[in-house]
């Protein structure tokens, strides 16, 4: 059965770093470019960043360009989001999401965590 | 990357047909033939329904269908179920990153 668990959502500071994790399990997970999709309160889906399944091809947003990094542990089954220079526009629900390389769909979502900056 | 224009809102009556529009540019919906469209109720992660423009998933009615023409792309739902009220997102390769829509809440009346 497919999983992917997101961890590491709550509350971060302006200016602050939060970390969130995205536990793989069910699926060959190097097989498959990982994803970091968000949701803004009432507001669409972002793609945010995406890593190959061997980590080596790395894209982010715009958006978050600069300020967030994004890492894989294929021995482990994880993938990272390190989210630095928090803004309180980055307020939203983090979805890690997979897609079999060589596609262009997700195939599995994570449920989500929730990233709130205040102050 | 500006985001997919999609109506706000679509209605129609139980068994009647809908159609969502997804409008982008030559870098995204017209450049590729990779849209896909999500169905996403509330509190819940969004669920594929249509791939490659108009491909399904094991599973997904086919009451749900996709086309493209230029610049934009369309999801027709027919035969609309109560079930299908929710919020559609179209999303589009965009030669790197990927590009959402502004989303389309669904309203069986």
């Amino acid at each position: 059965q497919v999983q992917l668990v997101e961890s590491g959502g709550g509350l971060g500071k302006p200016g602050g770093s939060l970390s969130l994790s995205c536990a793989a399990s069910g699926f060959s997970f190097s097989d498959y470019y990982m994803s970091w999709v968000r949701q803004a309160p009432g507001k669409g889906p972002e793609w945010i960043s995406f890593i190959g399944g061997s980590g080596r091809h790395i894209y982010h947003a715009d958006s978050v360009r600069g300020r967030f990094t994004t890492s894989r542990d294929n021995a482990k089954n994880l993938v990272y989001l390190q989210m630095d220079g928090l803004r309180g526009e980055d307020t939203a629900v983090y979805y890690c999401a997979a897609t079999l390389d060589g596609n262009f769909k997700v195939d599995y979502w994570g449920q989500g965590t929730l990233v709130t900056v205040a102050s | 990357q500006s985001a997919l224009t999609q109506p706000h809102s679509v209605s129609g009556s139980p068994g009647q047909s809908v159609t969502i529009s997804c409008t982008g540019t030559s870098s995204d919906v017209g450049g590729y033939k990779f849209v896909s469209w999500y169905q996403q109720h509330p509190g819940k992660a969004p669920k594929l329904i249509l791939y490659d423009v108009a491909m399904r998933p094991s599973g997904v009615p086919d009451r749900f269908s996709g086309s493209k023409s230029v610049n934009t792309a369309s999801l027709t739902i027919s035969g609309l179920q109560a079930e299908d009220e929710a919020d559609y997102y179209c999303c589009s390769f965009a030669g790197g990153p990927y590009v959402f829509g502004t989303g389309t809440a669904v309203t069986v009346l």
